[in-house]
């Protein structure tokens, strides 16, 4: 089956860094997106790595290392903004299509 | 109007109501998407729509009906829901075999009495 592991919950201080991480179980394996989510707002897409490796968007990175089937979402210089809900993808394959694959999404509190 | 835009916004219905929701994405996107958000759940694909042919069904139950009468327009058909249906559906779109970038709508919060 296709499964996905991130964290329910990450409090950090305005300023400061916090890394969310995301483990997959997959089959067809294809990459990993990330997602950003207000409460109330649409899931907007922050991030894509296809490759093992970091890729850096402004204050946002991502990273990815397919052979531990791990990634990452690093957030610098944190905003009370990015009080937000996080979610990993994997773009995998089933049958003859791709699909997002969603996690559970992780909580991120940033507090003054 | 731009990206991806979504109605009802709010719809409560009993459980022998039949309404149908709307999505139209204003991005030149060839793909469309459908799917379920609850509390606490990841977001649940339920349809899919690749040039205006549908290539996923999710083991969706049939109360759930998809159209897509053009690139630009998706539609959800409802009827005899259950109450466990209720949650928040959100439509997508991307292009097709880029997945991994979907715009999402706000979504229709969906209350089935």
């Amino acid at each position: 089956g296709q499964s996905l592991e991130q964290p329910s919950e990450v409090t950090a201080v305005e300023g400061a860094i916090v890394q969310i991480n995301c483990t997959y179980q997959t089959s067809g394996f294809y990459g990993l997106s990330w997602y950003q989510q207000h409460d109330g707002g649409a899931p907007t897409f922050l991030s894509y790595n296809a490759l093992d490796g970091l890729e850096e968007t402004g204050r946002f990175s991502s990273f990815l290392s397919r052979s531990d089937s791990y990634g990452y979402l690093l957030l610098q210089e944190l905003q009370m903004k990015d009080s937000a809900s996080y979610f990993c993808a994997v773009r995998a394959r089933e049958d003859s299509s791709y699909k997002l694959i969603f996690g559970s999404g992780t909580r991120l509190l940033v507090r003054p | 109007e731009t990206g991806v835009t979504q109605t009802p916004r709010h719809l409560v219905m009993g459980m022998t109501n039949k309404k149908s929701l709307k999505c139209e994405q204003h991005l030149g996107h060839n793909a469309m998407y459908w799917y379920k958000q609850s509390a606490k759940k990841p977001l649940e694909l339920m349809f899919v729509y690749s040039l205006e042919e549908r290539v996923e069904n999710n083991s969706v139950p049939s109360r759930f009906s998809p159209e897509c009468p053009n690139s630009s327009h998706l539609f959800l058909h409802l009827h005899t829901l259950q109450p466990e249906d209720s949650a928040l559906y959100l439509c997508a779109s991307s292009q097709d075999g880029r997945e991994e970038t979907q715009y999402f709508g706000p979504g229709t919060r969906l209350l089935v009495l």
